[in-house]
């Protein structure tokens, strides 16, 4: 079975710009799950989705924003860049709502 | 609120050496999850061990190992004979149990761990 597919890759922002994160999660799993990592820190939660509805968000600024599809793929979206906001950005899935699988990440830079 | 904290930032073994890689959590909840992740140059978290509150026995797994002691909010990773293969970057996480809708991760600072041949 795939895994947790995430798209794209890398990408490269400037300042002020949106950017859309693309996940695909696992067949069969309903949960989805997006952190942020910056460079040298651990993963910090963002939003949860299960069965298309929001059931956690992290400190965050209203910036960031997701949503789930009825195919449970997700996307996260985060207006007006900030130079900050340059991180790993990670996807995860879950089968029984405790293991969590994660996808290679989508690197952004903001310049 | 949860925490959890490595103290190690990095640790250099050479081949062959057992190296332990510790954990110390805080959680007021009673049902909790801890989770161990390994991050390798690639950036991808791969998921190496679940446990929950209610069960302390240690656990192994080939070459590794994890203590899970509830008197210290303890949960240490072991690898013995390491090899250059286990140089990544590991991460100790904490979840609390929201049932079937899934779970926030709290994730500590993580480990470097560098095996030299």
């Amino acid at each position: 079975d795939a895994g947790v597919t995430q798209s794209p890759t890398h990408l490269i922002k400037t300042r002020g710009q949106h950017v859309t994160l693309r996940c695909s999660p696992i067949s069969g799993h309903k949960s989805v799950s997006w952190y942020q990592q910056v460079l040298g820190q651990g993963p910090q939660f963002i939003f949860q989705y299960y069965e298309k509805e929001e059931r956690g968000r992290g400190n965050f600024p209203d910036r960031f924003s997701a949503r789930q599809f009825p195919n449970y793929s997700s996307e996260l979206n985060v207006n007006a860049l900030l130079l900050g906001d340059s991180a790993l950005y990670l996807c995860a899935s879950s089968p029984d709502g405790y293991e969590q699988y994660f996808g290679p990440g989508t690197r952004l830079t903001v310049t | 609120a949860q925490k959890v904290t490595q103290a190690q930032t990095e640790i250099s073994v050479v081949e062959k050496e057992d190296v332990t890689l510790d954990c110390v959590y805080e959680t007021r909840d009673t049902t909790y999850y801890l989770f161990w992740y390994k991050q390798p140059p690639s950036g991808e978290l791969v998921f190496l061990i679940r446990r929950n509150s209610f069960d302390e026995q240690n656990e192994i797994s080939g070459r590794y190992s994890w203590n899970f002691q509830k008197s210290t909010s303890s949960f240490n990773f072991t690898i013995t004979a390491s090899q250059v293969v286990d140089s990544a970057v590991y991460f100790c996480a904490l979840s609390e149990a929201w049932g079937n809708a899934g779970n926030m991760l709290t994730f500590g600072g993580g480990t470097r761990l560098m095996v030299k041949p």
